[in-house]
């Protein structure tokens, strides 16, 4: 039972750097999000999508982007990283946008140096 | 951005005692959900609530939905080390945003053997 699996689980990248985060889920969920969470400050999202092909942003955006060419697969692109998204990053898929369970995975740990 | 107010932030008691932690918000919700969250890994959902009113009940946990769906609380008996973790309110909102799922900071509960 895979579930949401993100890679990598961990990552130091130097200001001004790109990554990829990459998330996939296999549970044939039509919605999938990104969430970053930072010491003491809960969740924020920061991309979300309701199926292939079409996303939107979240509350927090800036300095992201994000595709999602399949049903499984919804990466979050980092393009010049910097010191403030240093944080741990979360995917989660739900079946359905309100009010039905989110499923996440292990989180990213990233760090910006 | 919709805001989710979760009280206390730091919660420390001995084995046995029982404790309630709240989660509030001047917006209605169309559906709210707890989630408790363990170091190093995602949320995992512990209940959905979507009637004003409701409660539910999972062994020790005792979710509350407000009548006017902008509150819940969430009550623990007897409470046990294997409790400690993050617990994290999450409300989804009718119309434009109902897509997103907005956590709350979380409670940081501790429970000392």
């Amino acid at each position: 039972n895979a579930g949401v699996t993100q890679t990598p689980k961990f990552r130091i990248l130097k200001i001004g750097q790109s990554m990829t985060l990459q998330c996939a889920q296999d549970m044939n969920h039509n919605y999938m999000y990104w969430y970053r969470q930072d010491p003491g400050m809960g969740l924020k999202l920061i991309y979300y999508s309701v199926g292939a092909g079409i996303t939107d942003k979240g509350e927090v955006p800036n300095g992201y982007n994000v595709s999602r060419s399949t049903t499984e697969d919804f990466p979050l692109r980092l393009e010049l990283a910097a010191p403030s998204q240093t944080s741990v990053y979360f995917c989660a898929s739900s079946a359905e946008g309100r009010g039905t369970e989110a499923f996440f995975g292990q989180g990213t740990r990233l760090t910006v140096v | 951005t919709q805001l989710l107010e979760q009280s206390p932030q730091f919660l420390s008691i001995q084995e046995g005692e029982n404790l309630t932690v709240y989660c509030n918000s001047s917006s209605v919700f169309s559906s709210l959900q707890w989630y408790r969250q363990e170091p190093g890994e995602g949320p995992v959902l512990l209940v959905t609530v979507v009637t004003g009113g409701e409660v539910k009940k999972l062994k020790r946990l005792t979710f509350q939905f407000g009548d006017a769906r902008k509150d819940s609380s969430l009550h623990i008996t007897a409470a046990q080390p294997g409790d400690t973790g993050l617990y994290l309110c999450a409300g989804s909102y009718s119309g434009a945003g109902s897509y997103q799922l907005t956590f709350g900071k979380g409670t940081k509960l501790s429970v000392i053997p």
